[in-house]
């Protein structure tokens, strides 16, 4: 299992921006998710792209993995105040459903 | 109708001391998963159980001890409480083991004084 890392650490961008959070893992994988977590709150899945798509949507947020580069990107069209959160990849392999979390992108969006 | 809770919500103790989360599913799922979120926010994968069998152990000290009664309970046990165990905790749940979305609860701030 191996643990994705979210570029940049943080980001702060005015409302109606759009924000991009990238990832990077090392080796093959089965599929990569990505997750929000609020301040003092679980974490939610957003969106589980598999290794045979390259991109894939869910209302603003768009997604792209790129396996030859062993990356992937996750974009919030239009920010809310709302979107105000950390976000966090995972990598998947294997059939434990072990998922390794970096330490995620802190995202704030100011009103 | 919470799908995965965790009870206590926030756990403030003494070094030495033993206490227990409990976290329950009623998504009818096989799996469930403990992890330790640190002060960096570093989320690190504790447990797994599947249908009641341990099947994920990472290098954890052993005076952690999960315990399954059923596959929609899924409790963490923590014996003689140091500083370092200070960590909000995390349990998860999936439909099955092998990669599918993880539904997390809310998470058991725990405080070691």
């Amino acid at each position: 299992s191996q643990q994705g890392e979210e570029d940049p650490q943080a980001l702060s961008i005015q409302e109606g921006e759009n924000a991009t959070m990238n990832c990077s893992y090392k080796t093959s994988i089965n599929n990569l998710q990505w997750y929000r977590q609020n301040s003092g709150r679980g974490l939610v899945h957003l969106i589980l792209i598999r290794s045979n798509e390259r991109e894939k949507h869910s209302g603003r947020l768009r997604v792209t993995l790129d396996t030859s580069k062993k990356s992937s990107s996750l974009l919030i069209t239009a920010s809310r105040a709302a979107d105000t959160a950390s976000y966090f990849c995972a990598p998947g392999s294997g059939n434990t459903g072990k998922l390794i979390f970096g330490q995620g992108t802190t995202l704030q969006v100011k009103p | 109708d919470t799908a995965v809770s965790q009870t206590p919500k926030y756990l403030v103790t003494q070094m030495g001391n033993d206490k227990s989360i409990k976290c329950e599913q009623n998504l009818g799922h096989d799996t469930m998963y403990w992890y330790k979120q640190d002060s960096k926010k570093f989320l690190k994968i504790m447990f797994s159980y599947n249908n009641k069998e341990l099947i994920i152990n990472e290098t954890v000290p052993n005076r952690f001890s999960p315990k399954s009664p059923d596959k929609a309970h899924l409790n963490l046990h923590i014996n003689s409480l140091e500083l370092g165990d200070s960590a909000v905790y995390f349990c998860a749940s999936s439909r099955r083991r092998d990669q599918e979305t993880q539904y997390f609860g809310p998470g058991t701030r725990l405080l070691v004084l």
